[in-house]
């Protein structure tokens, strides 16, 4: 059975400090990674997805992935309080599954 | 930007009851999604849904759940007979292609619960 795990948090970062957020996984074969946004009471929101090793950035969100340490991160730079949200990491089930395996999730709280 | 529409946002119901979920995804995705959250918990999926058939199912998609797509646009959830448990939220989601290229776009959520 595959395993996402994170750090439930809360993670409380000052405006405009850099949030890191973690997740390891259990499955070493895992090729890709998904990091999704969840305001409260709301749906999932992609954010981005990464499959190779190193470093995606996109806008002020930059993703990590490390494969031979299981280890996927979400950085975000300029935090704003509007980024207070929790944050899922996901990784399908199986290589070429369609289904999503996700993390419990990260709260995150941006203070002004 | 296109949607995943999904109605009711919330639906109310007796324990024993049966109750349909229903969905509108992006008018060109292929592939097709039920997830659930229980309330403080982790986003499980239950079953997905590729070219009229299930492709995937979870442990807790039992005989209690099916899923339709009774015409060109709408992709339903039944649950035959609901239970207490079955109280959570409810996400439709749909994806053009493969989870590589996509990731999946999500619904706003029905909130069901069973009293």
């Amino acid at each position: 059975q595959k395993e996402v795990e994170q750090n439930s948090g809360p993670l409380s970062v000052p405006e405009g400090a850099i949030a890191s957020l973690n997740c390891t996984y259990s499955d070493r074969g895992s090729q890709s990674f998904f990091w999704y946004r969840q305001y409260s009471g709301k749906s999932p929101e992609l954010i981005m997805f990464i499959y190779s090793n190193g470093d995606k950035e996109d806008g002020r969100f930059t993703a990590q992935l490390n494969k031979a340490s299981q280890y996927v991160s979400l950085l975000i730079r300029d935090s704003q309080p509007s980024d207070s949200a929790t944050y899922l990491c996901a990784a399908p089930g199986l290589q070429g599954a369609q289904k999503l395996v996700f993390g419990q999730g990260t709260r995150l709280t941006i203070n002004p | 930007e296109p949607e995943v529409t999904q109605t009711p946002s919330h639906q109310v119901t007796q324990m024993g009851q049966e109750v349909i979920l229903r969905c509108v995804p992006i008018s060109n995705h292929l592939y097709f999604y039920w997830y659930r959250q229980i309330l403080g918990q982790k986003v499980e999926f239950l079953v997905s849904f590729y070219n009229n058939e299930i492709s995937e199912k979870s442990e807790i998609f039992d005989d209690q759940f099916s899923v339709e797509r009774p015409d060109g646009s709408n992709f339903t959830l039944k649950i035959r007979s609901t239970k207490l448990e079955d109280s959570a939220m409810y996400f439709c989601a749909s994806s053009g292609g493969t989870l590589l290229g996509y990731g999946y776009t999500f619904g706003s959520g029905t909130r069901l619960t069973v009293v």
